[in-house]
């Protein structure tokens, strides 16, 4: 069956430090993955996008990559900062749907 | 302001009671999905929509009904409301028509739903 899997639930980092968040799925083949971003009673929000045939893409401080041989995406916050606190869910598009990661919490310490 | 409508945004109901949760969105999106979210198991699509009158199962329909007479509006049923349907929902959309297009979903803010 598919399967998508975030590294862990919960990350604490020191500010200005860089998280690395993973996605790894099983099953899928997928042409595109998404993250977002979830703040406590909102709805996720868009950040990046990144297709089957791009090793990496940056937006700002957010830095994904994209390895269909291992089947992983890493993201990444790169001098993170207390507002970069939320969670952050990693999504694969296919068949007509997002199929959503379960998530991992960042918290940014000052 | 685009944005993705959603109400009522908490609701405590009690077992068989029919209840909607309704969905409106501004932004003239073809695409519209239901998702519940619960812990640990991430955001699971229940319903779709790939345009006006055109509907489909997700991977967890079972209890819920859709209907989508019209474009901006998509509005979740739960017509025998059971305890094992407490949970946060989100309604969201996206331009084209295509699933497997490459747009963003915009999400609305969620209905904290709890059967009793």
């Amino acid at each position: 069956s598919q399967k998508i899997e975030q590294n862990s639930e919960a990350l604490n980092i020191q500010e200005g430090k860089t998280a690395t968040l993973t996605c790894n799925y099983t099953n899928y083949s997928p042409a595109y993955l998404q993250w977002y971003r979830q703040d406590p009673g909102r709805g996720p929000v868009f950040l990046l996008l990144i297709r089957e045939n791009e090793k990496e893409k940056r937006k700002e401080r957010l830095k994904v990559t994209f390895d269909t041989t291992l089947k992983q995406s890493l993201f990444h916050i790169t001098a993170s900062q207390p507002a970069d606190s939320a969670t952050y869910l990693c999504a694969l598009v296919g068949d007509y749907k997002l199929s959503f990661g379960a998530g991992t919490t960042v918290t940014v310490r000052a | 302001e685009a944005q993705v409508t959603q109400n009522p945004r908490y609701l405590i109901t009690v077992t068989g009671k029919k209840l909607t949760v309704t969905c409106s969105q501004n932004m003239n999106h073809e695409y519209m999905s239901w998702y519940r979210q619960d812990p640990g198991l991430g955001l699971r699509q229940i319903y779709y929509s790939m345009n006006v009158e055109v509907t489909d199962k997700g991977d967890v329909p079972e209890g819920y009904k859709v209907s989508r007479k019209e474009k901006r509006n998509f509005p979740l049923i739960l017509e025998s409301p059971s305890p094992n349907q407490t949970s946060l929902y989100f309604c969201a959309s996206k331009s084209g028509t295509g699933g497997n297009s490459n747009q963003p979903q915009h999400f609305g803010d969620g209905t904290r739903l709890s059967i009793l």
